[in-house]
């Protein structure tokens, strides 16, 4: 099992350009989460998802749109990337909302200039 | 609403002796807390839990964790610290929310250093 998996690693984007972070598990969990870390302020959530065809705001949702394309993905849209979303992006599932654990991917590091 | 808040941005040790990366908690009601650990370019790998029961809890790679109910406390600790042990710890509480689902308040995390 590869777990969860993200893409891209890294990216650097220029002001006002548009992307989308991929997020994909095989652990046929049926939640998924979005959260971006910042130096100094831990983790915080973007989005989440409980099912498939749901999806909800966290803390930080401003700026960011997603998608849960299937059980398996839970992908980050940045419409018009702006500097303050120079972040460490994580995706992270688990096998339902009121699960204890949650699993993490690796990150994207995302620089926006 | 409810919090973590992790006192020390760094802790060191030297190798082979114990460890403690503090975390003290506000919540309303029974807390579930968790520990987490991120090793370098890597996502968060969960520690431990505390959910009810027992005040040590035990956890992966030798970790254990002390629930202190008195002092609002959750401190990590392990009696004998490895190099390997070097990475950045986060301490987390869930939360539920008015929709009826949980949401995980992270700290700021702390950088452990073990020093050979």
């Amino acid at each position: 099992n590869a777990g969860v998996t993200q893409t891209p690693k890294f990216q650097v984007l220029k002001t006002g350009q548009s992307m989308t972070l991929q997020c994909a598990q095989d652990m046929n969990h049926n939640s998924m989460y979005w959260y971006r870390q910042d130096p100094g302020m831990g983790l915080r959530l973007i989005y989440y998802s409980a099912s498939e065809g749901t999806t909800d705001k966290g803390e930080v949702p401003n700026g960011y749109n997603v998608s849960r394309l299937n059980k398996r993905e839970f992908s980050l849209r940045l419409e018009s990337a702006a500097p303050s979303q120079t972040s460490v992006y994580f995706c992270a599932s688990s096998e339902n909302l009121s699960s204890y654990e949650q699993y993490f991917g690796p990150g994207t590091r995302l620089t926006v200039t | 609403a409810q919090s973590v808040a992790q006192p020390e941005d760094q802790v060191n040790v030297a190798e082979g002796n114990p460890l403690t990366v503090k975390c003290t908690y506000s919540v309303s009601g029974n807390p579930y807390l968790f520990w987490y650990v991120q090793y370098p370019n890597r996502g968060l790998q969960f520690l431990l839990k505390y959910i009810t029961g027992d005040n040590l809890v035990k956890g992966s790679y030798g970790f254990e964790a002390e629930f202190n109910k008195s002092q609002t406390s959750f401190h990590l600790k392990k009696p004998s610290a490895l190099v390997s042990d070097s990475a950045l710890y986060f301490c987390a509480v869930r939360e539920a929310t008015t929709s009826g689902t949980y949401k995980y308040i992270f700290g700021t995390g702390t950088r452990l250093k073990v020093l050979a």
